[in-house]
């Protein structure tokens, strides 16, 4: 099954930046856009970038995407401990025709 | 506002029959197609399918084997997971989630319902 690859986890110190990656390859990230979604234990995941770059109304802008190649990655700046959470990356993959998702990253909060 | 609001928690037994579903609101629900997503114990999220509630036209990972079969009713703007026979391995959470498409490159999944616990053991 196409994933996509993240590290397992990530942390930080409050009021520091995280920076969570994601791997993919042409038939994904290379043609279509990222998108990242924020699970905290027990509920359902929330949009939180989705067209590489793009925040939903109501995300704070200390959460930032970006993509290059077959390659993206999220952005958490000025850390905060609701912010711990589990982060997924996806995107369409045009081989499946259909949706991979990353294999996510659990950020903590030190 | 979007909703999308989740039948309850299921208790199975093996070789059962199930059906969940997910009901929509605040939005036209033939515009948008639905997605199902599934995270198994402790596991990632994994794409099960989508549907157009406008045609009932339908995708699946092919890389899940046995797997549920989605439907909608668009009279109730509500879609449907629905399994003939459960295994203990499809044990998991299910969540739907609404499909927004720009154009040919942009995918994402904008809201999502609570999640359905379903738990299949002898």
């Amino acid at each position: 099954q196409a994933v996509l690859g993240q590290p397992p986890s990530a942390s930080g110190t409050p009021g520091q930046t995280v920076t969570i990656s994601c791997s993919g390859s042409g038939s994904n990230i290379e043609s279509n856009t990222v998108n990242w979604y924020q699970q905290i234990p027990g509920t359902a995941p929330k949009l939180l970038i989705y067209a590489n770059t793009q925040r939903p109304s109501g995300v704070p802008d200390r959460f930032s995407g970006s993509q290059s190649g077959t390659s993206a990655s999220l952005a958490i700046s000025g850390l905060q401990s609701e912010d711990e959470a589990d982060y997924y990356c996806a995107a369409w993959d045009d081989s499946l025709n259909g949706f991979v998702f990353g294999t996510g990253t659990k950020v903590t909060v030190l | 506002e979007v909703q999308l609001v989740q039948s309850g928690a299921e208790v199975k037994k093996p070789g059962e029959s199930l059906k969940i579903s997910c009901r929509t609101s605040g939005y036209i629900f033939t515009t948008y197609w639905i997605g199902w997503v599934r995270q198994m114990p402790g596991k990632g999220l994994e794409w099960m399918g989508i549907i157009s509630p406008s045609n009932s036209h339908s995708r699946y990972n092919p890389s899940l084997e046995d797997q549920a079969i989605i439907s909608v009713d668009k009279s109730i703007s509500t879609a449907f997971l629905h399994w003939r026979s459960l295994k203990a391995s499809d044990t998991a959470i299910y969540y739907c989630a609404r499909l927004r498409m720009v154009g040919t490159t942009i995918y994402y999944f904008d809201s999502w319902g609570q999640g359905t616990l379903v738990s299949v053991s002898s």
